[in-house]
């Protein structure tokens, strides 16, 4: 079966430091987010794309956060200055269509120390 | 922007009783409901689904209400197992904008 794969599955970085956090999608979908989720806390949007723009992101994703699809397989998340609070359980999501089944990537975990 | 809330928040059932989840949106525009599982440490799963063209939908031991008056949804699983332990999302997203807003989570845990 098809899936979301995401790497590395786990980064540590200094704060300050920039992190790449990578996705490849399921080849066909045409949707793609971030999602985030702090230790024990609910999972939060962060970012959708579709037609390779960003099509709506949230409060949290500020000028920090950037996402990039460079070459038609991957799609990345980008953080350019982490912060202590970035420190979360980061999943890729990719549908074919909207509201269908969003099928989750098994995360990266960001440490910042 | 959708709000979903989600009770209760930690469930304990004895094996082979009922399970029962609550959710409430604030977007009558949503018009997809979710469900997820996740285990922990492991991604979110999606166990089952619903349309706001439809009141109900079964799978097997799984099913979910919905109820577009109140703005509500649940979840119901029947003769819990203990590989139902699990911590539940719901979420939401609308016609125009398919982002997911997700509930805060049940635990559940399903006692032998």
């Amino acid at each position: 079966e098809p899936e979301v794969t995401q790497t590395p599955s786990h980064q540590v970085t200094q704060m300050g430091q920039e992190v790449i956090l990578r996705c490849v999608p399921i080849s066909n979908h045409l949707y793609f987010y971030w999602y985030r989720q702090i230790l024990g806390q609910k999972v939060e949007f962060l970012v959708s794309f579709y037609n390779n723009e960003i099509s709506e992101k949230s409060e949290i994703f500020d000028d920090q956060f950037s996402v990039e699809r460079p070459d038609g397989s991957n799609f990345t998340l980008k953080i350019r200055s982490t912060k202590l609070e970035d420190s979360a359980m980061y999943f890729c999501a990719s549908q074919w269509v909207g509201n269908t089944e969003a099928f989750f990537g098994q995360g990266t975990r960001l440490t910042v120390v | 922007g959708e709000n979903v809330e989600q009770h209760p928040s930690t469930l304990s059932v004895q094996e082979g009783d009922s399970a029962v989840i609550k959710c409430t949106y604030s977007d009558s525009a949503s018009n997809y409901f979710p469900w997820y599982k996740q285990e922990l440490g492991k991604r979110p799963q999606l166990i089952i689904d619903i349309r706001s063209n439809v009141g109900e939908k079964k799978d097997q031991r799984i099913a979910v209400t919905l109820n577009k008056t109140a703005k509500h949804f649940s979840l119901h699983i029947t003769e819990t197992q203990p590989e139902d332990s699990a911590v539940y999302f719901c979420a939401a997203s609308g016609a125009n904008d398919y982002k997911l807003s997700f509930g805060a989570g049940t635990t559940v845990t399903v006692r032998a």
